[in-house]
C-alpha cells in the first residue's frame, strides 16, 4: 500500500496564478483532510471531508476550495494564489471522522512569489 | 477553542538518556490524543494513539500517557538514540484535530 500520496512535491507560483494540489489514499478511508504548516503556527486544518460527497471548512479555509472526487481522492484548489499561501500543505486520511488514527502524506511545498 | 501546548520547544540530550516530552490541552472533551514524529522536510509519522478512555500506550521504547482530567499527556522515550532526533508533535481530536507547536529533539552521539 502506498498510503497517502500527494502531488506535486514542490511548486512555485506567481501571485494570481491558480493550481490544484492532488491527494489520494489507498487505505479505503472515509475521511480526508487538508492542513497547512507554517513556522510558528503549527499545523492548521484548511478543509476536510468526513465522507465521500461531503466537505466542510476547517480553521483557515479562506482562499481555498476542495473537491472530494471519489472515496480515494481529495483535491485542494488555490484559485488566485497569494504570498500568504506560501506554506507546506499536508493531506491526511482516517477511517472515520472520529477517534482513530490519522495518516499523513509527504506534503507539498508551495511558494507564491 | 482548544489550545495545545508542548514544552519544551527544543531539547538536546546525550545518547542513552531517558526523556519526557510534555503536551497540555485546554479542553478535556477529546476523543483521542495522537503523537507524531516529523523529520526535517518530511511528512508526519504516527507514533502512538491514545483513546480518551485509555491512560497509556506503549510501542517499543516509546510510552505515552494521558490524563484527560488535567489536560496532560507525556511521551516517554527510553534509551534515546541519535536516530530519535526529530520534531515530536502531539495532537488532540475534539471537533477537529488540533496540533501543538512541537518539541524539536536532538540526541547527540
Amino acid at each position: 500500500n502506498a498510503g497517502v500520496t500527494q502531488t506535486p512535491k514542490f511548486q512555485v507560483l506567481k501571485t494570481g496564478q491558480s493550481m490544484t494540489l492532488q491527494c489520494a489514499q489507498d487505505m479505503n478511508h472515509n475521511s480526508m483532510y487538508w492542513y497547512r504548516q507554517d513556522p510558528g503556527m503549527g499545523l492548521r486544518l484548511i478543509y476536510y471531508s468526513a465522507s465521500e460527497g461531503t466537505t466542510d471548512k476547517g480553521e483557515v479555509p479562506n482562499g481555498y476550495n476542495v473537491s472530494r472526487l471519489n472515496k480515494r481522492e481529495f483535491s485542494l484548489r488555490l484559485e488566485s494564489a497569494a504570498p500568504s499561501q506560501t506554506s507546506v500543505y499536508f493531506c491526511a486520511s482516517k477511517v472515520l471522522a472520529g477517534g482513530d488514527e490519522q495518516f499523513f502524506g509527504p506534503g507539498t511545498r508551495l511558494t507564491v512569489l | 477553542k482548544q489550545e495545545v501546548t508542548q514544552i519544551p520547544a527544543a531539547l538536546s540530550v546525550p545518547e542513552g538518556e531517558n526523556l519526557v516530552l510534555n503536551c497540555s490541552f485546554t479542553d478535556s472533551a477529546i476523543y483521542n490524543l495522537q503523537w507524531f514524529r516529523q523529520d526535517p522536510g518530511k511528512g508526519l509519522t504516527s507514533l502512538l494513539l491514545i483513546q480518551s478512555s485509555q491512560r497509556e500506550q506503549t510501542s517499543g521504547r516509546l510510552n505515552a500517557s494521558l490524563d484527560k482530567s488535567s489536560g496532560r499527556s507525556t511521551l516517554y522515550i527510553a534509551a534515546s538514540q541519535p536516530g530519535d532526533s526529530a520534531t515530536y508533535l502531539c495532537a488532540v481530536w475534539g471537533n477537529m484535530l488540533t496540533f501543538g507547536g512541537g518539541t524539536r529533539l536532538m540526541v547527540k552521539p
